[in-house]
């Protein structure tokens, strides 16, 4: 059982959008705790997508954003691509463990 | 270019410890900027934050691994290392070293290693 719950899957078309859920709680993100996002493709290691909430690392396309809300967050994906098929994560810190928590995954599936 | 690499054996024998250590290229362990992590990910599953050492020395753990756990930073300051004590099939995961962005609010891994497989059987 995550700290932060996403859904297990989601699936979508190409050129279409989707986005990702991230529900914490007032430990974490409604502490005020940033969000985090990463991308993890088949048999390789997590990559940093999005940081602090809506901010995307240089090399990653303006296809990706994020958005952060109350006690939840969510990544939304544009103009999807079959490249985008992987496992997506969200992040924050959270104040009773005292260190970064992780939801569970979601994996994407391009149609 | 940063880069981290873990090594470390691949197979733990169960209630032995597994040992593994983190080279860090291109950047120093003793930039004031960072946390150097260790994150797993058991199969098929999510990911799980272990714990992470600042360059000072001083080290926070995961509450649920901290009584079998150690990271510690080398002397030459160009590797650190996991030592987890008393394995259990439970342990058996892809480990990976991470370098974080930690400030008051915001912490995140910006940068890691490729991972590596620890299989605890006998």
């Amino acid at each position: 059982q995550s700290v932060l719950t996403q859904p297990p899957s989601v699936s979508g078309a190409p050129m279409q959008r989707i986005t990702i859920s991230c529900t914490g709680s007032s430990s974490n993100i409604g502490a005020g705790y940033d969000v985090h996002w990463y991308q993890q493709l088949p048999g390789t290691a997590p990559k940093l997508l999005i940081y602090g909430n809506i901010n995307r690392p240089s090399g990653v396309p303006d296809r990706f954003s994020g958005s952060k809300s109350g006690t939840s967050a969510s990544l939304a994906i544009t103009g999807l691509q079959a490249e985008d098929e992987a496992e997506y994560y969200c992040q924050s810190y959270d104040s009773s463990l005292s260190g970064p928590v992780f939801g569970g995954g979601t994996k994407l599936t391009v149609l | 270019q940063v880069q981290l690499q873990e090594s470390g054996p691949g197979l733990v024998t169960p209630s032995q410890t597994l040992s593994l250590t983190c080279t860090v290229s291109g950047a120093s362990i003793n930039s004031p900027n960072y946390y150097w992590s260790w994150v797993r990910q058991h199969p098929a599953k999510g990911l799980e934050w272990i714990g992470y050492i600042f360059f000072n020395g001083n080290a926070y753990y995961n509450p649920s691994l901290k009584s079998r756990l150690t990271i510690s930073l080398d002397t030459s300051r160009t590797h650190f290392s996991l030592r987890l004590n008393s394995v259990t099939a439970a342990d058996t995961a892809i480990y990976y070293c991470a370098r974080v962005f930690g400030g008051d609010l915001f912490w995140y891994f910006d940068l890691w290693g490729r991972g590596t497989l620890v299989t605890v059987s006998s």
